[in-house]
């Protein structure tokens, strides 16, 4: 099977612009996950989608947003760009329907850097 | 409120030596436990869950309710475990899950 892929893989964007990062899940995965990885932060959770629905949001502000296709590939926006959103986002898939089918298979990521 | 703590940011032990990376826990119910591993220049991957108690290159991991203690463990420490390594929890109420800070892992020559 392939493994989650994530585009683009790097991004360059300004203050005060908006940014759309794409997710494709492994085939079959209805749950699409979103993370943001910083040195400071670590990894924190931003979303879950399943089967088109957001079933779980984490703390981040409204600026963040997603949404999750038939095909369950998944996309992820940024809108006014902020210094501090500068990091790297994951994807990560899973079958997500109970217990012993929510390990998260990660895409390599979208390394964004907002000047 | 869940929560994943992982003591150490950086532990170096030498080849050949046991290693063993903390991990605990805040779950008030029973908790899903897993541990990730990203070497370098390479995607964050899943290395072991405990509701398999399984070992894989040689990790274990058992999971200790009273101590709400994940702690990962390998009695021979080889140059390629050298990664970063990161204990996760699923929320089963929030049904999403919970990193720790993650451990660096350097194994010396």
């Amino acid at each position: 099977k392939a493994g989650v892929t994530q585009t683009p893989r790097y991004l360059i964007k300004t203050r005060g612009q908006q940014v759309t990062l794409s997710c494709s899940p492994i085939s079959g995965h209805r749950s699409v996950s979103w993370y943001q990885q910083t040195p400071g932060q670590g990894l924190q959770f931003l979303f879950e989608y399943f089967s088109e629905t957001q079933r779980n949001k984490g703390n981040f502000p409204g600026r963040f947003s997603g949404r999750q296709f038939s095909n369950s590939r998944s996309e992820m926006n940024v809108s006014t760009l902020e210094l501090g959103d500068s990091a790297l986002y994951l994807c990560a898939s899973s079958l997500g329907t109970g217990t012993g089918t929510y390990e998260q298979y990660f895409g390599p990521g979208t390394r964004l850097t907002v000047t | 409120a869940q929560r994943v703590t992982q003591p150490e940011k950086l532990l170096s032990v030498f080849k050949g030596a046991p290693v063993e990376l903390k991990c605990n826990y805040s779950y008030s119910g029973s908790p899903e436990l897993f541990w990730y591993v990203q070497y370098s220049r390479q995607r964050l991957q899943l290395l072991l869950r405990h509701i398999s108690r399984e070992s894989i290159k040689g990790f274990t991991a058992d999971l200790n309710k009273g101590e709400t203690s994940f702690h990962l463990k390998k009695p021979f420490a080889q140059e390629e475990d050298s990664a970063m390594y990161y204990c996760a929890l699923f929320d089963n109420y929030g049904q999403n899950f919970v990193f720790g800070p993650g451990t660096r892992l350097s194994v010396l020559p």
